[in-house]
């Protein structure tokens, strides 16, 4: 399968933990992005990484987040102390830059569950 | 006023059924556009990109109407396996590619 991998497909836990999910793009995407999904509503720019740099954050990142993406291939979303109102799906996509009207293509996604 | 709109939904209508989606969005300088299919508890996946000189693809239909900053998606004889959330994409090609979703109207296809 060639297309974005995204683990854990499932992570409960409980308020205050810290969870870690991983993305792994099309190999040769260098465009990586995350967005974060709540039922009934549309998926929200979280960030976004151009090889190994992180160039965009959306202003619902709180300090609480933090992505990497350290060699510019597989990227990582911390959430760090979680509260219940992160309850969502976070979904990764990739796309090429160089192909003209380029589309992001998603990841399965994480679904997170904060009790 | 949210960066991009739809019908609210949702969309219930019988096998064979024509429906059309509407969606607008804010931002004049926007310059592609997308239709997203997202089946329940999957991820979106693209259906068609919408041209300024409307596009077709077999029963669907999209338009696009830069004036009024208006996207349409028709779809003809619906079948069961189009019963989905359509969702409407405004890519403003900022410094990185700024997608930005709309909430997504609902349709099911009712037998």
């Amino acid at each position: 399968d060639t297309g974005v991998s995204q683990d854990p497909r499932h992570k409960i836990t409980k308020r205050g933990q810290n969870v870690t999910f991983r993305c792994d793009p099309i190999s040769e995407h260098n465009r990586l992005y995350w967005y974060r999904q709540t039922l009934g509503q549309g998926p929200e720019f979280l960030t976004y990484f151009q090889n190994e740099a992180q160039l965009e954050k959306s202003r619902l990142l709180s300090d609480r987040f933090s992505a990497e993406r350290p060699k510019g291939s597989f990227s990582t979303l911390e959430i760090q102390r979680t509260e219940q109102g992160d309850s969502a799906m976070y979904l990764c996509a990739s796309s090429h830059p160089s192909r003209s009207q380029e589309t992001q293509y998603f990841g399965p996604g994480t679904r997170l569950l904060v009790l | 006023r949210k960066e991009v709109e739809q019908d609210p939904g949702p969309f219930n209508v019988p096998e064979g059924a024509t429906v059309a989606f509407n969606c607008t969005y804010s931002n004049s300088a926007s310059q592609s556009f997308f239709w997203y299919r997202q089946d329940c508890r999957k991820e979106p996946k693209l259906l068609m990109s919408v041209y300024s000189s409307g596009n077709e693809d077999g029963r669907f239909t999209a338009q696009l109407n830069r004036a009024s900053q208006y996207i349409s998606l028709l779809i003809r004889d619906s079948k069961l396996s189009d019963s989905a959330t359509y969702l409407c994409v405004v890519n403003e090609e900022t410094s990185y590619d700024k997608v930005i979703f709309g909430p997504g109207t609902s349709l099911s296809v009712i037998p």
